[in-house]
């Protein structure tokens, strides 16, 4: 049972663009969710988290926003540049349990 | 900021060998993952560790087995290699559980 979702395998923008990644997750436990970026032969690295208790977090042109209601996450990037081009996936917790991660987003950004 | 470390960053073996994938974290984290990664399946959690000699299974544990002798150290045996096990293999700590996790580079194992 797949409890954390990314529906799009792969997501093309132009520079300068918004990108936008989704998420979607079952569990109504989950408290804490999270971002991660992964490169080609590299391991993820923390992009930006957020806890149940908020809708909105920012953190210069990434943001997270949550819809509880909805079970739906999403990340904004703005402007999207082609450094972003990676694999996101997001990532959700409830209270001291392991993280459950989504199958990831394969993001392309165009000059 | 937080290290992971992880031995071999290619790594290529014969079916039915013994592997070894060995990981190193230095900020004294209690908690220790191993995850592999596979095209369309995202991160799958092998084996996880909450203290020293302490070990739990994650989703995928069959083919593996894990070690964690000191708290620093987090290793992955496959018993005997097999060509489904080709993958991108990640070790993670984190400090506390449920939180965000420092995953190391990662070893891409072929198993031929």
């Amino acid at each position: 049972d797949q409890q954390v979702k990314q529906n799009s395998p792969s997501l093309s923008v132009q520079e300068g663009r918004i990108s936008i990644l989704n998420c979607d997750y079952t569990n109504s436990m989950f408290d804490y969710f999270l971002w991660y970026k992964k490169y080609p032969a590299e391991g993820p690295t923390f992009l930006i988290s957020i806890s149940s208790i908020k809708d909105k977090n920012e953190d210069g042109r990434f943001t997270v926003f949550l819809n509880k209601s909805a079970k739906h996450l999403s990340l904004h990037i703005v402007p999207s540049q082609p450094g972003d081009s990676a694999v996101y996936f997001c990532a959700a917790s409830a209270g001291f349990q392991k993280l459950v991660f989504g199958t990831g987003t394969r993001l392309l950004v165009s000059p | 900021d937080v290290k992971v470390t992880q031995s071999s960053r290619y790594l290529v073996k014969r079916t039915g060998e013994k592997v070894f994938l060995e990981c190193v974290q230095d900020m004294d984290h209690e908690n220790m993952f191993w995850y592999r990664q596979d095209p369309g399946l995202g991160l799958r959690l092998i084996y996880f560790s909450y203290d020293v000699k302490m070990k739990e299974k994650g989703d995928i544990p069959e083919g593996y087995s894990v070690s964690r002798e000191k708290k620093e150290r987090f290793s992955l045996i496959l018993e005997s290699a097999s060509t489904n096990q080709t993958s991108m293999y990640l070790c993670a700590s984190s400090r506390d559980r449920g939180e965000k996790l420092f995953f190391g580079s990662g070893t891409q194992l072929s198993v031929l």
